[in-house]
């Protein structure tokens, strides 16, 4: 079974251009978190969707957002970008079955997108 | 604070030495525990996933949890040049659903 998949892998822009990721979860795999991952604050948790919603947000500014698509693909966007935006943006997936005691299940996550702000 | 504390290192063993990485966390509702190891460049690959108190094994890889003293271990047996990476521990729980909150991460490296 293929894993999750990010494009691009790479990409570098400019202060206050926007920017459009995208993730293809694990296939079945219904939930997307994306994380940001930096040398000084670590991963730090985005959001995350589930059936094209947004089930839960992270402490991040409005310039941040997502969507889900029905095939359960995931974009984010970061819009006015800032030289601090500049990290890997990880995706995972998970298979989120109901049952409370996998909730939270497992996460597999993608390779990363590293994002460069000049 | 942070919700879950983890020695940054980085570590340096020699080949077949027993590595412990451990972490400790302070929020009493995390009742699930991940172990992720992520390679230079690369992302987060799932090692271990516990739900309870205990240990639990996979090949060369035990994970242990203590909720009691909220406290939460990785051990690697007859570690390898290849273990060299950096290792993550990860938590979550029912009032945070898919919200993972990490660890700083290990740096780890097994000398040949």
């Amino acid at each position: 079974k293929a894993g999750v998949t990010q494009t691009p892998r790479y990409l570098i822009k400019t202060r206050g251009q926007q920017v459009t990721l995208s993730c293809s979860p694990i296939s079945g795999h219904r939930s997307v978190s994306w994380y940001q991952q930096t040398p000084g604050q670590g991963l730090q948790f985005l959001f995350e969707y589930f059936s094209e919603t947004q089930r839960n947000k992270g402490n991040f500014p409005g310039r941040f957002s997502g969507r889900q698509f029905s095939n359960s693909r995931s974009e984010m966007n970061v819009s006015t970008l800032e030289l601090g935006d500049s990290a890997l943006y990880l995706c995972a997936s998970s298979l989120d079955n109901r049952d409370s005691h996998l909730r939270g299940g497992e996460q597999y996550f993608g390779p990363g997108t590293r994002l460069t702000v000049t | 604070q942070k919700e879950v504390e983890q020695d940054p290192g980085p570590l340096s063993v020699p080949e077949g030495a027993i590595v412990s990485l451990n972490c400790t966390y302070s929020n009493s509702a995390f009742q699930y525990f991940m172990w992720y190891r992520q390679y230079s460049r690369k992302g987060p690959e799932l090692l271990m996933y516990t739900y309870s108190s205990g240990n639990k094994e996979d090949g060369r890889f035990t994970a242990q949890v203590d909720k009691s003293s909220k406290y939460i271990s990785l051990f690697i047996r007859d570690s390898q040049p290849s273990d060299s990476a950096t290792y993550l521990c990860a938590t979550n729980g029912e009032t945070s659903g898919s919200r993972l909150t990490f660890g700083e991460g290990t740096q780890l490296t097994v000398n040949p």
